[in-house]
C-alpha cells in the first residue's frame, strides 16, 4: 500500500542554518507529492507540491524535487528563520480524481535565534 | 473569505456514547475530506465526498464510523459506541474539486477525547 516515511524529529537549528527534512515514499502508481506545514496554533496548510517526476516545488524559500529513481521528496531551505518553526508533513496522493492524502508522521522544526 | 470551520473545537465523551462532528467547507468547494490525527502521527485519511456522495470511504476504520453530506456542503462525521482508541483530532478539508491540482484547505480540527 501507499506510505510515506519522513525523518523523525525534533530538529533544532540556529537561525540561517541549512535545513533538510528527508521524505521517501512507497506508492503503486505515479503519485503527486506534497509538503504541508502546521504552524503553532494553526491548521495544516500546503507548503509546496510536485505532480510528476523531476518537478521541483517551491514556496517561501523552501524547495523539494520529486525524485522517482530514489522515491524521495526531501524538503530543503537554505537559510531558516525563527518563523519557520513548525511541524512539517510529507504527503502523497496517487488516486486520479480523488486527492486522498497519505501523510508521514511529521517532523517538528524549532529554529532558535 | 471564511475558511473551513469545524465544530465543536473540543469534545469530551464517555466510552460507549455517540458523537457527531461537524464540518463547514469553503463555499463552492465540491470535494470534502475527513482525516484523523492521533497524537504524534500524521493525519490519516477517513473518507472523501464529491458533492453529496461518498466517493471513497476506504479509510473508515469500522462500521461505528459514518459520515454524511446531504446537501453537498456541510458534512457530519458520526461515531457510534465510542472507544478510548477513537480519541484523536478529527480534521476536515475541502477543495474546489477532487483533482490533485486543487489545494486542500484544512479546518482547525475537533479534538475528541473518549474517557
Amino acid at each position: 500500500g501507499d506510505s510515506v516515511t519522513q525523518m523523525e524529529g525534533p530538529v533544532t537549528l540556529s537561525e540561517e542554518a541549512f535545513l533538510t527534512i528527508n521524505c521517501t515514499y512507497t506508492a503503486t502508481g505515479y503519485p503527486s507529492l506534497f509538503w504541508y506545514v502546521q504552524y503553532p496554533g494553526e491548521g495544516l496548510q500546503l507548503l509546496l507540491k510536485a505532480t510528476k517526476a523531476d518537478d521541483k516545488g517551491s514556496n517561501k524559500g523552501f524547495e523539494a524535487t520529486y525524485r522517482k529513481e530514489t522515491t524521495s521528496f526531501h524538503l530543503e531551505k537554505g537559510s531558516v528563520q525563527v518563523s519557520d518553526s513548525a511541524v512539517y508533513f510529507c504527503a502523497l496522493s496517487d488516486r486520479p480524481g480523488a486527492n486522498n492524502l497519505f501523510f508521514g508522521t511529521g517532523t517538528r522544526l524549532t529554529v532558535i535565534p | 473569505g471564511a475558511g473551513v470551520s469545524q465544530t465543536p473545537s473540543n469534545k469530551v465523551t464517555e466510552k460507549g456514547k455517540y458523537v457527531e462532528l461537524r464540518c463547514d467547507p469553503i463555499s463552492g468547494h465540491t470535494a470534502l475530506y475527513w482525516y484523523r490525527q492521533s497524537l504524534g502521527q500524521g493525519p490519516e485519511f477517513l473518507i472523501y465526498f464529491q458533492g453529496t456522495g461518498a466517493a471513497d470511504d476506504s479509510g473508515l476504520p469500522n462500521d461505528r464510523f459514518f459520515a454524511v453530506r446531504p446537501e453537498g456542503s456541510v458534512s457530519t462525521l458520526k461515531i457510534q459506541r465510542t472507544e478510548r482508541g477513537d480519541s484523536a483530532v478529527y480534521l476536515c478539508a475541502s477543495s474546489l474539486t477532487g483533482q490533485v491540482s486543487y489545494e486542500q484547505y484544512f479546518g482547525p480540527g475537533t479534538r475528541l477525547t473518549v474517557t
